[in-house]
């Protein structure tokens, strides 16, 4: 199986802070990544897929980008909606992997 | 418009079995992969596998085969998770989760809440 690791597992920031979310998968995986948001509560929801590709209604301040190995998620200017959890997934194979996930909290 | 709507909140005791289901409306169900995510209570989210509606062609994560059932009927637009034998250990918020076609969940249920306790 791929395994999918995040860093760091917990980000304190504060509002219009810039703010970057590392995944690194354990083999190859071109550029079938996906970057969802999860709230407490709600369903998760997809921000990014195919590593760059930023899904329809999804806020122009998120963009991804990397490929085979290493992706990044970045908020430009964090807003008090982004605080919640982000994982990334991998779709290049089955089983189907998550990140272990990242908490942005308040600062 | 597109929905997933899960089964409700499922309260049972170990060993019982439990069957919960997802149903989709608004999207071309068959096409595309349906998976199931775990989150257990304060953890992160776990892919237990998935299903192809249109031949039923399922897939497990290892830490899931054997510990679970995956199944679908593509007649009424439905996949189902299935325990034969529940444990505490099994007590989280289940999620369905569709593909999209570039292979990214688009379309999530709501989520059905497990607890299993004695």
């Amino acid at each position: 199986d791929i395994q999918m690791t995040q860093s760091p597992s917990t980000l304190s920031a504060s509002v219009g802070d810039r703010v970057t979310i590392t995944c690194r998968a354990s083999q190859s995986i071109d550029s079938w990544l996906a970057w969802y948001q999860h709230k407490p509560g709600t369903a998760p929801k997809v921000l990014i897929y195919k590593a760059s590709s930023l899904e329809s209604g999804v806020p122009s301040r998120f963009s991804g980008s990397g490929s085979e190995t290493e992706f990044t998620l970045t908020i430009s200017s964090l807003q008090p909606e982004d605080f919640a959890t982000y994982y990334c997934q991998q779709s290049y194979s089955t089983p189907r992997t998550f990140g272990g996930g990242t908490k942005v909290e308040i600062k | 418009e597109v929905q997933v709507v899960q089964s409700g909140v499922e309260v049972k005791k170990p060993g019982e079995s439990l069957k919960i289901s997802c149903q989709a409306s608004g999207y071309r169900f068959s096409s595309y992969w349906i998976g199931w995510v775990r989150q257990m209570p304060g953890k992160g989210l776990e892919w237990m596998g998935m299903i192809y509606p249109v031949d039923s062609d399922t897939r497990y994560s290892p830490s899931f085969q054997g510990q679970v059932t995956i199944s679908a009927d593509k007649s009424i637009r439905t996949a189902y998770l299935q325990w034969s034998s529940l444990k505490a250990s099994d007590t989280a918020m289940y999620y369905c989760a569709s593909e999209d076609g570039d292979n990214f969940v688009r379309y999530w249920g709501q989520g059905t809440l497990v607890t299993v306790s004695s």
